[in-house]
């Protein structure tokens, strides 16, 4: 089945650094993957929806410049958490499937972010 | 995308069947009816999808009422393992259009007891 990869699982910087984290299709191509976020005990949140080369579109409270997103091909997109703080700490997932359009996102693993 | 309803929480014994249920009485003709888990601290797993048929695979059985207006997820013979966060999901599917987000619940949190 559709596999997606996400790295790193755990990461813990400091505030006002910056935190890339990745997400792959690894047995399949994927013109647009999405980027979510849950906080504790609540459910996953869509912060931005990443298309193969060209910009990401964020949902709304979403800071685009905060969370830069890079789909350079079909199979990898990244999620960067720049000059990152506290309030940034969370879980956060990517997501992606292929084709035909009824078929399944899949889930990477998720990352958990923690800002010190 | 149509909006679903399901309990917050439910608890099913080890061994017995899980039965889930789901509310989507706004579901348009061309949304279909996903179910994903998530088991803590983990992305969401699919689970099954269907449009208006009954659905069986290896991890579950998908009840469809007739009208659409509802559906059942089915666990047959639930384990510890399967204590998760389950969520119905409604989306819509365009041809040619490329992928849809999900646009995630509360879900249902279903604990196995043993």
């Amino acid at each position: 089945g559709a596999v997606v990869s996400q790295h790193p699982s755990r990461v813990i910087c400091k505030s006002g650094t910056s935190v890339k984290i990745e997400c792959r299709s690894l047995d399949f191509q994927a013109t647009t993957m999405f980027w979510y976020r849950q906080f504790p005990k609540q459910s996953l949140m869509l912060m931005a929806t990443s298309n193969e080369g060209s910009k990401a579109t964020y949902e709304q409270g979403v800071e685009k410049d905060k969370f830069l997103i890079n789909h350079a091909s079909l199979t990898l997109s990244t999620l960067t958490v720049t000059s990152a703080h506290p309030e940034d700490s969370s879980f956060y997932i990517c997501s992606a499937s292929g084709s035909p359009d009824n078929s399944p996102l899949h889930f990477g693993n998720g990352t958990r972010l923690t800002v010190t | 995308d149509a909006k679903t309803t399901q309990p917050p929480s439910m608890d099913c014994a080890e061994g017995r069947a899980a039965n889930l249920p789901c509310n989507h009485s706004t579901i348009s003709g061309n949304e279909y009816v996903y179910w994903y888990r998530q088991i803590h601290s983990q992305g969401p797993q699919y689970i099954i999808h269907g449009l208006k048929n009954n659905e069986t695979n290896e991890m579950a059985s998908l009840i469809i009422t007739e009208d659409r207006k509802s559906s059942t997820l089915i666990l047959p013979h639930a384990t510890l393992r399967d204590t998760a966060v389950y969520y119905c999901i409604v989306r819509v599917a365009n041809s040619g259009a490329g992928s849809y987000q999900l646009t995630f619940g509360k879900g249902t949190k279903l604990s196995v007891i043993p």
